[in-house]
């Protein structure tokens, strides 16, 4: 199985902030990586697919990177309206999603 | 639009069964993997299984392989995932989800599309 972790778990910032969430898979898993946002009470969002590619309707605001081993998401300037859980999710093997990070404002 | 529209929450007493449903509209029901996705009160996504509803060719995650059954009807373009024996560690919200994609091909399932939800509680 492959095990996904991200860090932080929470953080906390400021509205126009740089904000940047890591995610390290347990192995080699090329950039079958996606990245999700919920919303408290609310289901999922796709944000980000095959490590870096913008789901359609996503602001440009959020960008993806990395390979193999280690992503980042990057939200470039925060915004009141990206208070939200985000998890990634690697698809190389099945679905396996990590624990999520927590973004205050 | 697409949409995945779920059946409403539940409140089952342990040892009882359940058939959580998941209609699909707007797109071609048939040509996507439709799969389930649970979320443990206060916890994180867990993927349950898929299922390719053309030929129900179904794959599950090993953590719950023999757990649950993931089935649909394609003539009213409806998933279902079932659960039995329920526990009061079974009470969690499911979600419904569509494979980014179309095509019998499996694997690569990440989830463009999630439905709304279905909040199980299991208690005596």
């Amino acid at each position: 199985d492959i095990h996904m972790t991200q860090s932080p778990s929470t953080l906390s910032a400021s509205v126009g902030d740089r904000v940047t969430i890591t995610c390290r898979a347990s192995q080699r898993i090329g950039t079958w990586l996606a990245w999700y946002q919920q919303k408290p009470g609310k289901a999922p969002n796709l944000l980000i697919y095959e490590a870096s590619g913008l789901q359609s309707g996503v602001p440009s605001r959020f960008s993806g990177s990395g390979s193999g081993t280690e992503f980042t998401l990057t939200i470039s300037s925060l915004q009141p309206d990206d208070r939200a859980t985000y998890y990634c999710q690697q698809y190389n093997s099945y679905s396996t999603f990590g624990p999520g990070t927590k973004v205050e404002i | 639009e697409v949409q995945l529209v779920q059946s409403g929450a539940e409140v089952k007493k342990p040892g009882e069964s359940l058939k959580l449903s998941c209609q699909g509209s707007g797109y071609r029901f048939t040509n996507y993997w439709i799969g389930w996705v649970r979320q443990m009160p206060g916890k994180g996504l867990e993927w349950m299984g898929i299922i390719y509803p053309d030929d129900s060719d179904t794959r599950y995650s090993p953590s719950f392989q023999g757990q649950v059954t993931i089935s649909a009807d394609k003539s009213i373009s409806t998933a279902y995932l079932q659960l039995t024996n329920l526990q009061a560690s079974d009470s969690a919200m499911f979600y419904c989800v569509r494979r980014s994609g179309s095509g019998s091909a499996g694997g690569r399932y990440f989830f463009d599309h999630w439905g709304q939800g279905t909040l199980l509680t299991v208690s005596s």
